[in-house]
C-alpha cells in the first residue's frame, strides 16, 4: 500500500517555541492532507483538512493562526505550532489521499508526539 | 449529524476467547463509508477494513469478521480466538461522501488480551 511518513517522530521544545511536523507521500501524490489530533487515552480529533495549492479548511474550535498548515506540494504538507504551550503536547497524525479520489483510498502517517515543556 | 460511538471503552479477555467491538454510527448521507483502525502502542494506526453503505455483506478475514447491519445502523468486529497481539485500541471511523474524505472516529475500545 501506499506510504505516508512524518518527521520527526517525537519532538520536546520548549514553551513558546513553533515546532514544524512534516507529512509526506512517499510514492503516491496527495492531493489532500488531514492532521489529526490525539491526546492520552482519547480518540483522534480532525484538526485541519489541507488541500495542495490552497488554504487549510480547520474544524471548528482549532486556531489557525496557532495552527499553521502549509501544502505547497502535492507529497509534503507540514503543520507549524506556534508558540507551543504545554496544552499542546499531544500526537499529531497526518493522512493523505490519492488523487484518484475516493473517500476510502486516504493513509496514515506514523505520528509525531509533540511534548512542550 | 454524523457520529461513531463506540460504547465499550475497555475490554479485557483471555487468550483464545472470542471478543465482539460494538461501533453504531449515525449519518444522514445515503453514501458513506465505514472503518476500522487498530492503533497499537506505539500510536501507528493500522488499517483493518474499508465498508461502503452499499455492501452488506459480512466479510470475514482471519481471525477477524465484521457484521455491518443498516437497520441497526451497526458496523461490529469480532476477534475469533484473541491473542495477546491483538491488544490495542481499536477504532471504528466514518467518511461521507459529500465531506470529502474526513473521517469521523469514535472514541476507541482499548482491548486487552490476557495469556
Amino acid at each position: 500500500g501506499a506510504v505516508v511518513s512524518q518527521h520527526p517522530s517525537r519532538v520536546i521544545c520548549k514553551s513558546g517555541t513553533s515546532v514544524k511536523i512534516e507529512c509526506r507521500s512517499l510514492d503516491f501524490q496527495a492531493t489532500t492532507m488531514f492532521w489529526y489530533r490525539q491526546f492520552p487515552k482519547q480518540s483522534l480529533m480532525l484538526m485541519a483538512t489541507s488541500n495542495e495549492g490552497s488554504k487549510a479548511t480547520y474544524e471548528q474550535g482549532v486556531e489557525k493562526d496557532k495552527f499553521l498548515i502549509n501544502h505547497a506540494s502535492l507529497t509534503l504538507s507540514t503543520l507549524t505550532v506556534t508558540s507551543a504551550h504545554p496544552e499542546d503536547s499531544s500526537f499529531y497524525i497526518c493522512s493523505a489521499r490519492g488523487s484518484s479520489g475516493g473517500a476510502y483510498e486516504q493513509y496514515f502517517g506514523p505520528g509525531t508526539r509533540l511534548t512542550v515543556t | 449529524a454524523q457520529k461513531v460511538t463506540q460504547a465499550q471503552t475497555e475490554i479485557s479477555v483471555v487468550e483464545k476467547e472470542d471478543v465482539t467491538l460494538d461501533c453504531v454510527y449515525e449519518t444522514r448521507d445515503t453514501t458513506y463509508y465505514l472503518f476500522w483502525y487498530k492503533q497499537p502502542p506505539s500510536g501507528e494506526l493500522v488499517f483493518l477494513i474499508r465498508r461502503n453503505s452499499f455492501d452488506e455483506q459480512n466479510e470475514i478475514s482471519g481471525r477477524y469478521s465484521w457484521n455491518f447491519q443498516k437497520s441497526t445502523s451497526s458496523f461490529n468486529f469480532t476477534i475469533t480466538a484473541s491473542q495477546v497481539v491483538d491488544s490495542a485500541v481499536y477504532f471504528c471511523a466514518l467518511s461521507e461522501r459529500n465531506q470529502g474524505g474526513k473521517l469521523i472516529f469514535g472514541q476507541g475500545t482499548e482491548l486487552s488480551v490476557k495469556p
